[in-house]
């Protein structure tokens, strides 16, 4: 079965500094992976996604993630924090070859607070 | 615009009352979803709809009912069997086999 655990349910980092939020999930065949933003009371938003291809992944308001499967790492990172990137961040893992059901499995989530 | 609709934003009930949560969706999506998010505990599937007149349960679908009459609607109602329903349901459809989850923009429902 697939699982997801992100590191930390709460950061806090300063405004203008690195921004690292972990992920690492269980897979017995290769993964598909996301990343989600949540904004109080508000759906999630897709940050960014790997299937295939390229590992390093660039996604939307200046965050990227990087696969390393001898890690079974997707980390979500952005060089310099902004007060509007405080939020909730999900990681999602869906198996690439899942005739079944087609869901995505959640971790927990991890709240981004960025101090001024 | 595409999207997907849940409404209503805010629900109260009382204890031992069926509510019903729409989820509307304009994208041609095939598959629907519906979560449960919980402070601290991430989203949790409650029932999947993958073609029309066709759903499955999925982790957590004990006290929930869904039906998929037609494309764009995944309705969700939660019983009076359901234990614990104050929480903050999230509606969700997929394109594709690899594609991303779209989500709405959910409904928060509170047991008085």
């Amino acid at each position: 079965a697939q699982s997801v655990t992100q590191l930390g349910s709460h950061v806090s980092v300063s405004e203008g500094a690195l921004v690292l939020l972990r992920c690492n999930y269980s897979s017995s065949v290769p993964p598909y992976l996301f990343w989600y933003v949540q904004y109080p009371n508000q759906g999630l938003q897709l940050l960014l996604k790997y299937t295939t291809g390229a590992t390093l992944v660039k996604g939307i308001n200046g965050f990227e993630a990087e696969f390393k499967k001898s890690e079974t790492s997707f980390h979500l990172t952005k060089p310099s924090a902004h007060m509007s990137d405080a939020a909730e961040y999900f990681c999602a893992v869906s198996l690439s070859m899942d005739t079944g059901r087609r869901a995505l499995t959640f971790g927990s989530g991890t709240r981004l607070q960025v101090q001024p | 615009d595409g999207g997907i609709t849940q409404s209503p934003k805010y629900l109260f009930r009382k204890e031992g009352q069926n509510v019903t949560l729409s989820c509307e969706q304009n994208l041609n999506h095939d598959a629907m979803y519906w979560y449960r998010q919980d402070p601290g505990q991430g989203l949790r599937l409650i029932y999947y709809s993958q073609i029309v007149n066709d759903f499955q349960k999925g982790d957590i679908a004990e006290g929930y009912s869904v039906s998929r009459e037609k494309k764009e609607s995944f309705p969700l109602t939660v019983t009076s069997a359901q234990k614990n329903p104050t929480a903050f349901y999230l509606c969700a459809s997929r394109v594709g086999f690899a594609g991303e989850l779209f989500f709405g923009e959910g409904s928060r429902l509170t047991v008085l």
